[in-house]
């Protein structure tokens, strides 16, 4: 059974980036899409951005557009979220979350990480 | 973006009791719709996809129904380890939107 091991709680200040890793562990991406949603203290879920770890091809929530870039490593079976020029704002819990096919429609978000909480204080 | 509106925000019920909350879209999503359950400091959990697929290893309790713009996720006898919040997901146009939430609290 495939389980997405995130890693570890980040504290950033105003204006850096962060980079979160979410690695298939008992598994690999296969033909899988791989998502980046993220949720604020007390708020709901918002999606961020996707790929498609063995086409390398990823697509972004226009929210943030230029500011976050999503990649995947087929060998180690690993995928990341980059998120850059931090603000207050940004700080959430993280989670990765596998939809189990390239078409997302009929399919759902089925495996998700354990979440990483990002807080971004000066 | 398809905009997703839960009903309603909050829930009190009781052990036993039959729950249904309602996703409305604010266009056609024919069935492609989603519903998890999250508890604090947890992921969500899927629990049905494709509007009424119960996905592997949740209790037949729960079921979805609906099509286009109107959902339902109904809960048919409350147990103690569902008091959460629930969130319905549109997955059939990018991006993948959620509604806001429905927090299901103990009566």
């Amino acid at each position: 059974q495939v389980q997405l091991v995130q890693s570890g709680a980040e504290v950033k200040k105003p204006g850096s980036s962060v980079k979160v890793s979410c690695k298939a562990s008992g598994g690999t991406f296969s033909s899988y899409t791989i998502s980046w949603v993220r949720q604020a203290p007390g708020q709901g879920l918002e999606w961020m951005g996707r790929i498609i770890p063995i086409l390398g091809i990823a697509n972004y929530a226009q929210k943030f557009q230029g500011r976050v870039t999503i990649t995947a490593d087929k060998s180690t079976s690993t995928a990341y979220m980059e998120l850059s020029s931090l603000r207050s704002e940004d700080t959430a819990v993280y989670y990765c979350a596998r939809v189990p096919s390239l078409d997302m429609r009929g399919d759902a978000f089925d495996i998700w990480g354990q979440g990483t909480m990002v807080t971004v204080s000066s | 973006d398809i905009q997703l509106t839960q009903s309603p925000s909050f829930l009190s019920a009781s052990v036993g009791d039959r729950v249904t909350i309602t996703c409305r879209a604010s266009q056609g999503i024919s069935s492609y719709l989603a519903w998890y359950q999250q508890k604090p400091g947890k992921a969500p959990k899927l629990l049905i996809y494709a509007a009424s697929t119960l996905q592997s290893g949740v209790p037949s309790r729960f079921s979805g129904s609906g099509s286009g713009t109107e959902f339902t996720l109904t809960i048919s006898s409350l147990q103690p380890e569902d008091f959460a919040t629930y969130y319905c997901q549109q997955l059939n146009s990018y991006p993948p939107t959620f509604g806001q939430g429905t927090k299901l609290e103990i009566k």
